[in-house]
């Protein structure tokens, strides 16, 4: 299958603790895109690269959150000092033009305790 | 304030009962606008694409129309199968094109 990939598929840490997730794009994709969504919500645009440049971020992103794309493949995204309010599922999606429709992965369900 | 909602938040069909579900945005030009189909637990997966007013999309028991103001999925003799959370977004002509303004989602239930 060469569609997205995002790793882990779950992950649950303490409040306070860094936590990195790994978004792996469909191979001729440049493009790439991170989102956050909560329950019963459409996804929220977090950032977005075109190859390895970080184009656009957030103004709703606490500095808290990096993410990179150092080689224009593969994508990770941080947070820092995780709290509460972070829990959510982060997506990744890709696209070969900006026009194009954006391809998601499966995402990364976050849990804080 | 631009802005797209979706209606309703909740629907349930029997099987075999066609039915829309709405799109309405209140954006300044139209890009495009996209379905997106989502099972609990997944991410989203691309349906289809429209540009204008006018424009209609079909696949499988689902078709897509566009009118200036909304757009409507329409779903014909649905199966179970058909139960999901259907997402539209919207991209707006002043944007980067890259920037989306989502809806926040139709849930589908098909009961058997």
């Amino acid at each position: 299958d060469t569609g997205v990939s995002q790793d882990p598929r779950h992950k649950i840490t303490k409040r306070g603790q860094n936590v990195t997730f790994r978004c792996d794009p469909i191979s001729e994709h440049n493009r790439l895109y991170w989102y956050r969504q909560t329950l019963g919500q459409g996804p929220e645009f977090l950032t977005y690269f075109q190859n390895e440049a970080q184009l656009e971020k957030s103004r709703l992103l606490s500095d808290r959150f990096s993410a990179e794309r150092p080689k224009g493949s593969f994508s990770t995204l941080e947070i820092q000092r995780t709290e509460q309010g972070d829990s959510a599922m982060y997506l990744c999606a890709s696209s070969p033009q900006d026009n194009q429709p954006q391809h998601f992965g499966d995402g990364t369900r976050l849990s804080i305790l | 304030e631009d802005q797209v909602t979706q209606s309703p938040e909740a629907l349930r069909l029997q099987e075999g009962e066609s039915s829309s579900l709405n799109c309405s945005y209140t954006v300044s030009g139209l890009r495009g606008l996209f379905w997106y189909r989502q099972d609990p637990g997944k991410g989203p997966e691309f349906l289809f694409t429209l540009y204008s007013a006018g424009e209609e999309k079909e696949k499988e028991r689902l078709k897509a129309t566009l009118t200036k103001k909304e757009s409507f999925l329409h779903i014909t003799a649905p199966k179970p199968e058909d139960s999901a959370t259907y997402l539209c977004a919207v991209r707006r002509l002043l944007d980067s094109n890259y920037q989306l303004i989502w809806g926040a989602g139709t849930k589908l239930i098909i009961k058997p």
